[in-house]
């Protein structure tokens, strides 16, 4: 099974923050990496596809980057409603995978 | 609008099989792949396996083949995921969700709302 890790798994922010989760996967997954956000007691919503896609109804605030093994996901200022878990998941190889998730928490 | 409708909460006994139900509205349900999620306390995603609504084809994480079932009813727009032999360690909320793109591109686009599932004695 390819392992997904994910970097910090937590981190602190204020309002309008620039903010970066990484996400590492233990092969290459060339760019079959998503994104969720998920708060607490309500199922993940889908922010980003295929690395760098934004899912529809998501704010241009967040962004993805990155291939092969190291991806990145990105919230250029971070909103109120921003604080929340996000997990990478890998749509390469069967069973897909998530990382352990980044909990942004308040400042 | 799309939507995937699961089951109450259920809390079962050590050895039992719980079933789930996740009814969708909203969309073509013959036409798109759902997945099974879950997630233990706490803790992160897990991907448990896919159903294909259309052909009742299906595949599982191998983590829990021999254990799990996902079956579906075209008759009412619903699929259902049984899991059987539960230990404490299937104390989770379980999700069911929607492959985005009908040929199936592995990511969720829309998910049920989650269903509780305690494993006590």
């Amino acid at each position: 099974d390819i392992q997904m890790t994910q970097s910090p798994s937590s981190l602190s922010a204020s309002l309008g923050d620039r903010v970066t989760i990484t996400c590492r996967a233990s092969q290459s997954i060339r760019t079959y990496l998503n994104w969720y956000q998920q708060k607490p007691g309500k199922a993940p919503q889908l922010l980003i596809y295929d690395t760098s896609s934004l899912q529809s109804g998501v704010p241009s605030r967040f962004g993805g980057s990155g291939s092969g093994t190291d991806f990145t996901l990105t919230i250029s200022s971070l909103q109120p409603e921003d604080f929340a878990t996000y997990y990478c998941q890998q749509s390469f190889s069967h069973p897909w995978t998530f990382g352990q998730g980044t909990k942004v928490e308040i400042k | 609008q799309v939507q995937l409708v699961q089951s109450g909460a259920e809390v079962k006994k050590p050895g039992a099989s719980v079933k789930v139900s996740c009814e969708t509205s909203g969309y073509t349900f013959t036409a798109y792949y759902i997945h099974w999620v879950r997630q233990a306390p706490g803790q992160g995603l897990e991907w448990m396996g896919w159903i294909h609504p259309n052909s009742g084809d299906t595949k599982y994480a191998q983590k829990f083949q021999g254990r799990v079932t996902m079956t579906r009813d075209t008759s009412i727009n619903t699929v259902h995921m049984e899991l059987s032999s539960l230990t404490s360690d299937d104390t989770a909320v379980y999700f069911c969700a929607r492959d985005p793109i009908p040929a199936g591109m592995d990511y969720f686009d829309h998910w049920g709302q989650g269903t509780l599932v305690t494993v006590s004695s």
